[in-house]
């Protein structure tokens, strides 16, 4: 079955730089778009960012761009995300969830937190 | 980017109908038919409930039901029961390689 298993988040001062990993497994990763998708503590989603199957596209929240960088390695099935400057509206769980043409995400992670604090 | 407009709580008692609406524009609900809906159950990750406004993944119920008018999305939970208290979000592509969700609906079973 569809695993998704983040990890890299923890605690960081304001303005520091911290990079998340996503392992998948059970499906054909180079197969699949994915995404990073976040929900600071008490609050809704929030779409982050998306990679295209192949690595050739990436977008942005505007909230994160030029600041986050998406990325992945097929051979390894693992997607990143690498955040700097962060700042204390960052703070959020952030979940790894596959795409689908359709515009939908299938499936995800349990998340990782990121708190960003002095 | 704005978020798509939820009512923060919905309620209806053990096999009531009740529904959850989504408001948005047309440069994202209204202009496309790419609107989806997640449950998530405190401390759990998301789970994909409805798809491209009214389709259903393999696993859910038919009690759960999407549509969508103009602007507003629809997701529609017959025959409550127990299990369906969780938070609901909807989410729609919004264009230019952008997607939005909403606030997010608290729904109680009475």
């Amino acid at each position: 079955q569809v695993q998704l298993v983040e990890s890299g988040g923890g605690v960081v001062q304001p303005g520091r730089s911290l990079r998340l990993s996503c392992a998948a497994s059970g499906f054909t990763f180079s197969n699949y778009g994915m995404n990073w998708v976040r929900q600071a503590p008490g609050k809704g989603l929030e779409w982050v960012a998306i990679i295209w199957y192949d690595g050739s596209n990436k977008y942005y929240a505007d909230s994160v761009k030029g600041r986050f960088t998406i990325s992945r390695d097929n051979s390894k099935s693992m997607l990143y995300l690498q955040m700097n400057s962060l700042r204390g509206d960052d703070t959020a769980l952030y979940y790894c969830a596959t795409y689908r043409t359709g515009h939908y995400f299938e499936n995800w992670g349990q998340g990782t937190l990121v708190t960003v604090s002095s | 980017q704005s978020a798509l407009t939820q009512p923060p709580s919905a309620s209806g008692s053990p096999g009531q109908s009740v529904a959850i609406s989504c408001t948005g524009a047309s440069s994202d609900v209204g202009g496309y038919n790419s609107v989806s809906w997640y449950q998530q159950y405190p401390g759990k990750a998301p789970k994909l409930m409805i798809y491209e406004v009214s389709k259903r993944p393999a696993g859910v119920p038919d009690r759960f039901s999407g549509s969508k008018s103009g602007n507003t999305a629809s997701l529609t939970v017959s025959g409550l029961q127990a299990e369906d208290e969780a938070d609901y979000y909807c989410s729609s592509y919004a264009g230019s390689n952008n997607w939005v969700f909403g606030g997010g609906t608290k729904l109680t079973v009475l």
